[in-house]
């Protein structure tokens, strides 16, 4: 079974502080993406990356960083965390060509930034 | 006109009930669709996964592609409380693996 765990369900920051969202991957996936979900909205591509080292900018990538030194982790990085970014946070990754290369997510980590 | 539009919902049918959720998109590049379920404070995952047009059945599901139309839906069969959830449509044009456009989802109830 492949999973994708990201190490908190749910995290409550102050504003200004500088948050890291952790993610890992145990299928050898090559790629890997972070998402924003909010009601109304649905799911807003952040950050990907296709390869170790190598990023790619979503949808709405502003305050927001990766990092991706390893092929199974990658990080989302809140550089100084605001309300507005408050949010179900969901991590994916995909690789290989059949169906065993769809996405999988992870569970979600729950922010609240106040 | 955005590239993938979902029926907002939310929906709440009977137990029993047939349900027919839809999707239409607008880039006739898209040859991958999927769709995916998720639960109340969990992520999405893979329930349908179809290339190009046709119809693919799973037990009480069936995703139906219409690329003529641009036009996607999954249908239910005999509806289940367990079946609640949010569904979302996604399509890629170059693989299920890569970047995928989603639906916003659309939240399904069924009543027992």
């Amino acid at each position: 079974d492949v999973k994708v765990t990201q190490s908190s369900r749910y995290l409550v920051k102050r504003t200004g502080e500088k948050v890291f969202l952790e993610c890992v991957q145990d299928m050898d996936h090559e790629n890997m993406f972070w998402y924003r979900q909010d009601p109304g909205l649905g799911l807003r591509l952040i950050y990907f990356s296709y390869d170790v080292k190598m990023k790619e900018k979503g949808d709405i990538p502003e305050g927001y960083s990766v990092s991706r030194e390893k092929k199974e982790r990658f990080s989302l990085i809140l550089e100084s965390a605001s309300t507005n970014q408050t949010s179900m946070y969901l991590c994916a990754s995909s690789g290989g060509q059949d169906i065993r290369g769809c996405y999988t997510f992870g569970s979600g980590t729950r922010l609240t930034v106040v | 006109q955005k590239e993938v539009e979902q029926d907002p919902g939310p929906l709440s049918v009977p137990e029993g009930a047939i349900v027919s959720l839809n999707c239409t998109y607008s880039n006739s590049a898209f040859q991958y669709f999927m769709w995916y379920r998720q639960y109340s404070r969990k992520g999405p995952e893979l329930l349908m996964y179809t290339y190009s047009s046709g119809n693919k059945e799973d037990g009480r599901f069936t995703a139906q592609v219409d690329k003529s139309s641009k036009y996607i839906s999954l249908f239910i069969r005999d509806s289940q409380p367990s079946d609640s959830a949010t569904y979302l449509c996604a399509m890629s044009p170059s693989g299920a693996n890569s970047k995928l456009t989603f639906g916003k989802g659309i939240t399904l109830s069924v009543r027992p």
